[in-house]
Formats: C-alpha cells, sequence, structure tokens
C-alpha cells in the first residue's frame, strides 16, 4: 500500500527546544491524524485535522493541514524528555476505506 | 477514556501452531482493524471489519484470517503460524461517524514464531 513521506526520519535534540517534522503525500487528503508511538506500546493519538488550512493544539503541540491538502506539519513546542518517541502521520484519502501512515519521525531528546 | 485491549503482550509460538490474538474495545465502536509493524515498513492492515461478521482485506490478508462475532471483539488468527509472521500486532478501533479516521490502538502483542 501507499506510504506517506515522513521527514525527517529523525531527530536528535536538547530539552527546551522547539521541533517541527512534517508529512507529504502524491494525494489529496481529507483527514491527517498525528500519532506518537513508544517504544513496545501502541500508537497514541495526539491530535486529528479534517479541513484545509485547520490549526489544531494539544497542549505544547500544534499541527497543521496543509491547504494543499498534500501535506500536514506538526510542531512540538519546549520539548520534554518525556516526547521520545516516534512520531507518525496518517491520512485518509477521499472515501477510502483505510488510513495511509506515514513512515515515521523517531525523537530523541537530551538534557 | 478510550480503551483498547489486547489479550497479550507477548506470544511465543512454534511454527505450524494456530495462533488467536485477541482484541476488545469499550467505546462502542464500529470499526475495528488489525495492523502488523515491522522496522521499516511502518504499520501494514492485514484486515478490518466495519460491523458485526462483516471483514474486508486490507494489504497483507495472507496466511491470516479474522472473526467478528460482537461488536466489541475482533480476532485474529494465524491459521499455521509461520517464522515470518514474527511481527508486532496492533488492534485498532474507530467511530463510524469518523470513517476510519481516529482510529485508536491496543498497546499491542509482540509475537514471536520459532
Amino acid at each position: 500500500g501507499q506510504q506517506l513521506n515522513q521527514s525527517p526520519q529523525s531527530m536528535f535534540i536538547q530539552e527546551g527546544e522547539d521541533v517541527s517534522m512534517n508529512c507529504t503525500s502524491s494525494s489529496i487528503f481529507n483527514t491527517w491524524l498525528w500519532y506518537k508511538q513508544e517504544p513496545g506500546e501502541g500508537p497514541v493519538l495526539l491530535i486529528a485535522l479534517y479541513k484545509a488550512g485547520e490549526l489544531t493544539s494539544n497542549g505544547r503541540l500544534t499541527a497543521q493541514f496543509g491547504i494543499t491538502r498534500k501535506d500536514s506539519f506538526l510542531n512540538i513546542s519546549a520539548s520534554i524528555p518525556s516526547d521520545v518517541g516516534i512520531y507518525f502521520c496518517a491520512g485518509r484519502t477521499g472515501t477510502a476505506s483505510k488510513l495511509t501512515f506515514g513512515t515515521g519521525t523517531r525523537l530523541q531528546v537530551t538534557l | 477514556d478510550v480503551k483498547v485491549t489486547q489479550s497479550s503482550r507477548y506470544l511465543v509460538k512454534r511454527t505450524g501452531e494456530k495462533v488467536f490474538l485477541e482484541c476488545v474495545q469499550d467505546m462502542d465502536h464500529e470499526n475495528m482493524f488489525w495492523y502488523r509493524q515491522d522496522p521499516g515498513l511502518g504499520l501494514r492492515l492485514i484486515y478490518f471489519s466495519y460491523d458485526v461478521k462483516m471483514k474486508e482485506k486490507g494489504d497483507i490478508p495472507e496466511g491470516y484470517s479474522v472473526s467478528r462475532e460482537k461488536k466489541e471483539r475482533f480476532s485474529l488468527i494465524l491459521e499455521s503460524a509461520s517464522t515470518n509472521q514474527t511481527s508486532m500486532y496492533l488492534c485498532a478501533s474507530s467511530p463510524r461517524a469518523r470513517g476510519v479516521g481516529e482510529q485508536y490502538f491496543g498497546p499491542g502483542t509482540r509475537l514471536t514464531v520459532t
């Protein structure tokens, strides 16, 4: 199945720094989702987006649905050690009956 | 609070064994999904179900079957386990009102087939 291109693949940042990651597709999406997965656990839904241009926050996390509908962005402000994990984007095209997942961005936070 | 549970966190089975992975959700969701997750390959959809007794093949259904006799429970069956089915298996559910978006995942079952 199709996969979304997610970048960067990995990030090593210092505590307190802001983080930006994005997800791009060759297809138009009508739903974008962002998940976080910690080692040995299932992905946890962070933010869901349903409209082009939509900007939604969840605490220190902010995600945007790109106006072209082919991309989405996730920002984390003032990172802390518990932000460590893999962040996945996922999207749905048209009336598709399933989600397409990104390849993940692995985030490491150093003190 | 949203809750998806999976019967086992870790499972070790022998080649040729029949394996049952159980998933239960308590959110009254219509849609349920089974994925496997492998390094470098991401999440791949095995099967999904949008109603009791209904099932649809995902991207990699070969070697697997599913059962949904009750709304809250979705089972994944490996008819004859093989070593290439060693993987992390993730169950998810979503409400019909959100299509297949907003999927909520269980903690996963790490299956090793020896």
